[in-house]
């Protein structure tokens, strides 16, 4: 089984508001990763968590604040966000230095 | 720096062949071949690492020359199911992928 689950699959959020991202994947992978894809442009890391542990933030704003509970999950915090942030924001998993297997996407949107 | 991959756009018949190309200007410790399709996930095909070794799954292969820093995905006899884009990620480090420019291939009957 090679699933990543991530919801919401959708998300409409004002600028003002506080939302959280979800995802999980039950592989047994100990490196997840958070991307932030916006339209007609690849994929663009933003954080690494490595044995639950943060290894990568790719100069990410403050507004993104990342979370891995455990293992399986990996949480995306998201604050006073703006209208730019809007995207599709994808999870995925891997075993460290391994294949990464992304999940469906929450497609974001910021007004 | 992001990777830049050729040709931006391709359409092709069914059952022709498509080469598409990655090129990187940092040194790379390997190379994953994605596809896309519109409003999905990127879905694995392919990794390449330095020294050779090389893994992957269906009708696709992919070669990878380390002192050129560049890779190369090679489809062959083309089915309408190849349609999407297709990402290279390139890794300097454990982890840490970065996506090339992508290669929009449209497959038509």
């Amino acid at each position: 089984d090679t699933e990543v689950t991530q919801t919401p699959k959708h998300l409409v959020m004002g600028m003002t508001n506080k939302k959280s991202l979800k995802c999980e994947q039950h592989m047994g992978h100990r490196a997840m990763y958070w991307y932030k894809q916006k339209a007609k442009k690849p994929p663009e890391l933003m954080f690494v968590y490595s044995y639950e542990k943060l290894s990568i933030n790719e100069s990410v704003p403050s507004r993104f604040s990342p979370e891995c509970p455990n293992s399986s999950l990996l949480n995306l915090h998201l604050h006073a966000l703006q209208p730019e942030d809007s995207a599709l924001y994808l999870c995925a998993s891997s075993q460290v230095a391994d294949t990464q297997y992304f999940g469906p996407g929450t497609r974001l949107t910021v007004l | 720096q992001q990777p830049v991959q050729s040709p931006q756009a391709v359409i092709l018949r069914e059952g022709e062949d498509a080469v598409i190309n990655c090129s990187s200007s940092k040194a790379l410790y390997s190379v994953h071949w994605y596809r896309q399709k519109h409003g999905e996930a990127p879905v694995f095909l392919m990794i390449l690492l330095k020294g050779g070794e090389q893994k992957g799954h269906e009708k696709i292969s992919a070669s990878f020359n380390e002192k050129k820093q560049q890779s190369s995905l090679y489809l062959t006899a083309s089915q309408l199911s190849y349609s999407g884009t297709y990402f290279c990620g390139t890794a300097e480090r454990i982890g840490k992928l970065t996506f090339g420019t992508g290669t929009r291939l449209t497959i038509i009957p």
